[in-house]
């Protein structure tokens, strides 16, 4: 079972915005500001997308933008394109002894 | 160009052993810390293991200690996964991830495409 609970779809259509939550613990997500967030498509490997709670690395879209609030991250997706259609994990430092925990993951259907 | 390529996966029965290999290229292992990661069919990822970039902190998940063990060959530019005593539980796809930056530990910058293991009874 994932430690961190995500909803297990979100859609939009075209240029919509969608905000995926990431809801943990005070030992994960609310205790330290390292929520990360990932794309997958199947048979691919995952991209990140944001990193520390809010930062996006070089090469991602400004569409997508990350924040925090107490136990629940969250990530937005703004002008949503058909590109964007994809699962969506989160994942938070949680200190040891199991270093990182993620989501259950999101799948997001652009309509 | 940073790439990841897993191989070594398969189907093996429960209790016995297996390596996974991590061809990374792009980069050298020697400067940036590994994470091993594994993702159960229909399930979220699960964090698996650590190593630094000097090899001095290793780090497991509970469900893997003692029975799994990260390592790397630096003049292959290579990170491994031994895996032993399987168990049913370890079936999954299992990548190898890079950190983003040789500055801190706590992200997956990159990603490898992953390779299944299927521990059968």
């Amino acid at each position: 079972q994932s430690a961190l609970t995500q909803p297990a779809s979100v859609s939009g259509s075209p240029g919509q915005s969608i905000t995926i939550s990431c809801t943990g613990t005070s030992s994960d997500v609310g205790g330290y500001d390292f929520v990360s967030w990932y794309q997958h498509h199947p048979g691919k490997g995952p991209k990140l997308m944001i990193y520390d709670v809010t930062n996006r690395p070089s090469g991602v879209s400004n569409r997508f933008s990350g924040s925090k609030s107490g136990n629940t991250a969250s990530l937005t997706i703004s002008g949503l394109q058909a590109e964007d259609e994809a699962d969506y994990y989160c994942s938070s430092y949680a200190g040891g002894p199991n270093f990182y925990v993620f989501g259950s993951g999101t799948k997001v259907t652009v309509l | 160009q940073v790439q990841l390529v897993e191989s070594g996966g398969g189907v093996v029965q429960s209790g016995s052993s297996l390596r996974l290999s991590c061809a990374a290229s792009g980069f050298s292992l020697k400067d940036y810390a590994m994470h091993w990661v594994r993702q159960a069919p229909g399930t979220g990822p699960e964090w698996v293991a650590i190593m630094s970039h000097d090899e001095s902190q290793i780090y497991y998940h509970d469900s893997v200690r003692g029975r799994f063990t990260i390592s790397r060959d630096s003049s292959r530019n290579t990170l491994y996964l031994q895996m032993d005593s399987l168990r049913l539980e370890d079936t999954a796809v299992y990548f190898c991830a890079r950190v983003k930056d040789n500055g801190g530990w706590h992200n997956f910058g990159y990603w490898g495409q992953g390779t299944l293991v299927t521990v059968s009874s």
